[in-house]
């Protein structure tokens, strides 16, 4: 099973909402990936889990927080979004570093419009 | 820093012909993995294909292939005997070999395929 869910499909939110996007994978792999997609450009980078810790966080705004609860399970805590937020969320796992193979599986994402 | 290019925003290919993308990337590293992902407009990115730097063999998977020029830093994608459902957006990314699981993506491919 080579499959990421992610719910849900989609969301809409207002500036001063809170709301939760939520990832999930059985496919034993212990790091897992947020991105942000803009349409038609590449996805970039938000945050990184390793064996649940966090490891890896570009620079994103404190509006967006993560959290791993467990290592098949990693959401993303949204407050006081910006319009500029709008965006398709990816989620994505895959074996920690140095293992021989550890590609990205990606989820289908969420395509949140923040009003 | 390593970068990704890919120089044709859009590409467009006759069913059952075949078609090249290309892509090139920048990294002082000689030991990476270099990927191409497609994401169709149902937005879920999916692996297409893999490549080691340390093997001189072109990777291929059935239709799709790789002509991979280490010493030119070129990486592209050979799609053969086109389908309708080839029809997607084409990544190039870039991974360090067991520094970290960080992707480097290209600027993406849109690519048409006419009946």
């Amino acid at each position: 099973d080579t499959e990421v869910t992610q719910t849900p499909k989609h969301l809409v939110m207002g500036m001063t909402n809170k709301k939760s996007l939520k990832c999930e994978q059985h496919m034993g792999h212990r790091a897992m990936y947020w991105y942000k997609q803009k349409a038609k450009k590449p996805p970039e980078l938000m945050f990184v889990y390793s064996y649940e810790k966090l490891s890896i966080n570009e620079s994103v705004p404190s509006r967006f927080s993560p959290e791993c609860p467990n290592s098949s399970l990693l959401n993303l805590h949204l407050h006081a979004l910006q319009p500029e937020d709008s965006a398709l969320y990816l989620c994505a796992s895959s074996q920690v570093p140095g293992t021989p193979t550890y590609e990205q599986y990606f989820g289908p994402g969420t395509r949140l419009t923040v009003t | 820093a390593q970068t990704v290019t890919q120089s044709q925003p859009e590409m467009s290919v006759q069913e059952a012909e075949t078609v090249t993308l290309s892509c090139t990337y920048d990294t002082s590293e000689s030991d990476y993995y270099l990927f191409w992902y497609k994401q169709p407009p149902s937005r879920q990115m999916i692996l297409v294909i893999r490549q080691e730097a340390y093997k001189q063999q072109n990777a291929t998977e059935n239709r799709f292939s790789v002509n991979f020029q280490k010493a030119a830093k070129s990486f592209s994608l050979k799609i053969s005997d086109s389908q309708l459902g080839d029809a997607a957006m084409y990544f190039c990314a870039y991974r360090n070999g067991n520094a970290g699981n960080m992707l480097t993506f290209g600027g993406g491919t849109r690519l048409m395929v006419k009946p």
